[in-house]
């Protein structure tokens, strides 16, 4: 079956507690993306992959990593959180940018 | 830069009435356009898009037509089923980025 998988599904940490979240695609998409949605402000583009080795910030990179070592993974990195940073976060993959974007079912990360 | 900016909500209709929400954007160059939907705890799905001037997207009865010269992008269909419940999201994709309208509620009642 076509997916994106996210792990964890819920993460409840502290402020400056270094955290990942894994994100896994089996499509063979070249394209991968990070987002976090809030209430009232939609979904924001945090980093995006265009291949491997190959990532450029979206809207909102400030505070998180990302890396692209294989073309399947791209996790995100929170070095430092911070309450801030607690959202909803959504990977996604698509073949090419301007295709269908396959979103996986979200993480829901509280920073206290 | 590039934004996207949909009608507020919720929005709340009964089954078989005809649904229109609005999406206008601003972009450089010629960026592709989508509307999403996310049902409750799920992640987002395309539903249609388009990816030049004229172009219209169809999907499940839903529709959008993309104009150039209004730059817009609304979403219509013509008869609304409670299954049609969900959040609503128009998006746009320019030079390998994504933008997103900020989601509209709707709730369909019997």
């Amino acid at each position: 079956e076509a997916q994106v998988t996210q792990n964890p599904r819920y993460l409840i940490t502290v402020t400056g507690k270094k955290l990942t979240v894994t994100c896994s695609q089996n499509m063979n998409h070249e394209y991968m993306s990070w987002y976090r949605q809030d209430p009232g402000l939609g979904l924001r583009q945090i980093y995006y992959s265009m291949n491997v080795e190959v990532t450029d910030k979206g809207d909102v990179p400030e505070g998180y990593k990302v890396s692209r070592k294989e073309k399947r993974n791209f996790p995100l990195i929170l070095e430092s959180p911070s309450p801030n940073q607690t959202s909803l976060y959504f990977c996604a993959s698509s073949s090419m940018p301007a295709y269908e974007q396959y979103f996986g079912p979200g993480t829901r990360l509280t920073v206290t | 830069g590039n934004s996207v900016t949909q009608m507020e909500g919720p929005v709340t209709l009964s089954e078989e009435a005809f649904l229109t929400i609005n999406c206008t954007y601003t972009a450089t160059g010629y960026p592709s356009l989508f509307w999403y939907v996310q049902y409750p705890g799920e992640g987002l799905q395309l539903l249609l898009k388009a990816t030049k001037a004229d172009d219209k997207g169809s999907n499940k009865g839903f529709e959008a037509t993309y104009r150039k010269e209004t730059t817009s992008f609304h979403l219509e269909k013509g008869s609304v089923q409670v299954s049609d419940s969900a959040v609503y999201f128009c998006a746009l994709s320019s030079f390998n980025k994504f933008y997103f309208g900020s989601g509209t509620k709707l709730n369909v009642k019997p």
